[in-house]
């Protein structure tokens, strides 16, 4: 069935470094590809996400990169700080996003000041 | 400018219960979507609804049923609870592409 891998299970960085979290995929067929932060207690927010057609996507500090051919997509955060830290979902997608979102196990990022 | 509304925000339940959870989505969206979260662990996906039909099911037992209404708004129900179904439940609703999530219900199983 759909799988979707994720590591580093966690991550810890001093504030100012960059932090990387990469996923994989199984499903050929998806072509979305969104990224959710999650602070304790609150629910899943979407920070970023990527289609298929798109090899990589800037918003600020935070980029995603996807290569189909390996089935993999990563999450690239510069410049951390404090308030990044959370624990941070992949998920993959069907029909560009309209079907059911198949989700890793997340990243449990902390930013040490 | 209202986001994805859930209710209640926490219940407790004992086992072989029933419980009704409730997801108003974001005005004009109109596909609902349900997620269990277990501790820990990322959100599976439980249920699809758009325009008032199931769109897509998840690999969870027939206890599990859910609904949509004309306005767009969803009850998921679970039937005969078992501690194991303790876990967040997520709302989301989606325009066509792109979900947003609500901020879930809590239910403990006792």
């Amino acid at each position: 069935g759909e799988n979707v891998e994720q590591h580093p299970s966690t991550l810890s960085v001093q504030e100012g470094d960059s932090a990387v979290i990469k996923c994989t995929y199984s499903d050929s067929a998806s072509n979305y590809f969104p990224w959710y932060k999650q602070e304790l207690g609150k629910r899943p927010q979407l920070i970023i996400d990527i289609r298929s057609n798109v090899g990589e996507k800037k918003d600020q500090r935070i980029a995603v990169t996807l290569n189909k051919t390996a089935k993999h997509f990563s999450l690239h955060i510069t410049e951390t700080q404090p308030e990044d830290s959370a624990v941070y979902f992949c998920a993959a997608s069907r029909g560009g996003g309209s079907e059911k979102l198949v989700f890793g196990k997340g990243t449990k990022l902390t930013v040490n000041p | 400018d209202a986001g994805v509304t859930q209710s209640p925000t926490h219940l407790i339940k004992t086992r072989g219960q029933h419980v009704t959870l409730r997801c108003s989505p974001i005005s004009g969206h109109k596909s609902v979507s349900w997620y269990q979260q277990v501790l820990g662990q990322g959100p599976q996906f439980i249920f699809q609804y758009y325009e008032k039909e199931e769109r897509g099911r998840g690999n969870f037992p027939d206890r599990f049923s859910a609904r949509q209404f004309p306005n767009y708004s969803s009850e998921l129900n679970v039937n005969a609870l078992l501690l194991g179904d303790s876990a967040l439940y997520l709302c989301a609703s989606s325009p066509s592409t792109g979900q947003f999530f609500g901020p879930g219900t809590r239910l403990t199983v006792l």
